[in-house]
Parts: C-alpha cells; structure tokens; sequence
C-alpha cells in the first residue's frame, strides 16, 4: 500500500488532455514540494516535474503540475503514443523521514 | 553528462548478503544526497534510503532498517547499498539516483537498474 494515492489507470486520446491525480497527508505532500517522474517500459523513471511545477531541461511543455493542500495535479496535454507509460508521483515524508512515491498510473493513449 | 553505472546485484538465497555499488561520474559527486530505489517485477517504485552529500545523514525505509546500510566513497565517487539478511521481499531492480533535493522527494539522474533475486 502506498502512502501517496494514485489513480492505477488513465486513457485519452491523441491531442486530447489528461490529469493524474496524487493524493497524500500533511507530513508528506501537505509540508514539502511534489515531483513526477515517467517511466517508460523497460527503462529507469525520468524525472518529469519538480517542485510542484518545475520542468527540468528537456520536459516538454506539454507536462505540466499543481499542488493544493495535500494532494498534486500532473497535467498532459496534446498526448502523444510516445507518452504511454506509468507515471509516479514522489515527495518527502517528514514523519517516515524517507521518500514516497504513488502507485504509479498507466497511461494509456488509445 | 552525468552516469550511474550500477553493479553488484544478482541471485542470492535467503538470509544472505549483496552488496550493491554504483559508480558515478558527470558530476561533483560529494555536493549531492543519492538514493537507492527498487521496483519489484511488475510493480510500484519504493524508496529505500538515502544518504546526504557529505554523508552525514542516513535514512531508510522501514522494511529495511537494521537490515542495509547506505554509504558513500567521494574518493571513489561510488554509492554503496550492503544488504544483510535478505528476504524473498527484497527482490527487484535496484536504482541508484542522484537527489539535488532530498527533502523534495526529486532525483533528476537515475542509472539503469541492477536486479537482486532472492530464492532458494
């Protein structure tokens, strides 16, 4: 069981938009900062999003996220094939003094 | 450009040893807190421990604490995970990742995963 709550699936079609939701606690999402990685199949997890909505060098525009209380938004717009894959959200823990991650959410682009 | 090169892992038996090992490269490796991730077959990413730059600062799971040590060579730029009575539960593929921010969960450089199987 994880300690961030993620949605198993989400589907859309080419150029349409998508939300992922990720739910959590005030010692987690609720006192620091949310980040998103993509993990396409076979391949280690891609850091997507930091700090809530930071894109680092290389994430497309398209990629976008929020964060309210305790829970964080990934947002993808314009979906491509390319952008099947699962999808994590993670942030620190200050109760559990560790990491956490979601679930993961299996984008599927039909 | 920054590397991760993880080694070390493979079949074990139960209540055995492995000790993992990773080698970076690209960057000033002693300015960063690196982490140790494992995704079972199939499933979730989980955290499993971290350690700060300076190397000062250790943190792990639940699940592994008393059981892996995390630690750090600058001299060397390597990563270590020493893991001590290994269960069926601890098999996966293990990341290592580098953590500009520890304390907000991001890590922007990952290697490729080394897979420890723990069976008899």
């Amino acid at each position: 069981q994880s300690v961030l709550t993620q949605p198993p699936s989400v589907s859309a079609a080419p150029g349409q938009k998508v939300t992922i939701s990720c739910s959590g606690g005030s010692s987690n999402i609720g006192k620091n900062y949310v980040c998103w990685y993509q993990q396409l199949p076979g391949t280690a997890p891609k850091l997507l999003i930091y700090d809530n909505n930071e894109r680092p060098s290389g994430s497309p525009d398209r990629f976008s996220g929020s964060k309210s209380g305790t829970s964080a938004t990934l947002v993808i717009t314009g979906l491509q094939t390319g952008d099947e894959a699962d999808y994590y959200c993670a942030t620190w823990d200050s109760s559990l003094n560790i990491g956490v991650f979601g679930g993961g959410t299996k984008l599927t682009v039909l | 450009e920054v590397q991760l090169l993880e080694s070390g892992g493979g079949l074990v038996q139960p209540g055995g040893s492995l000790r993992l090992s990773c080698a970076a490269s690209g960057f000033t490796f002693s300015s960063y807190a690196m982490s140790w991730v494992r995704q079972s077959q199939g499933k979730g990413l989980e955290w499993v421990s971290s350690i700060t730059g300076n190397g000062a600062s250790t943190y792990y799971v639940e699940s592994v604490k008393g059981r892996f040590t995390i630690s750090s060579d600058s001299s060397k730029d390597t990563l270590y995970l020493q893991m001590n009575s290994l269960r069926a539960e601890d098999t996966a593929v293990y990341y290592c990742a580098k953590c500009p921010s520890l304390v907000n969960g991001w890590c922007d450089n990952w290697g490729q995963g080394t897979l420890v199987t723990v069976s008899s």
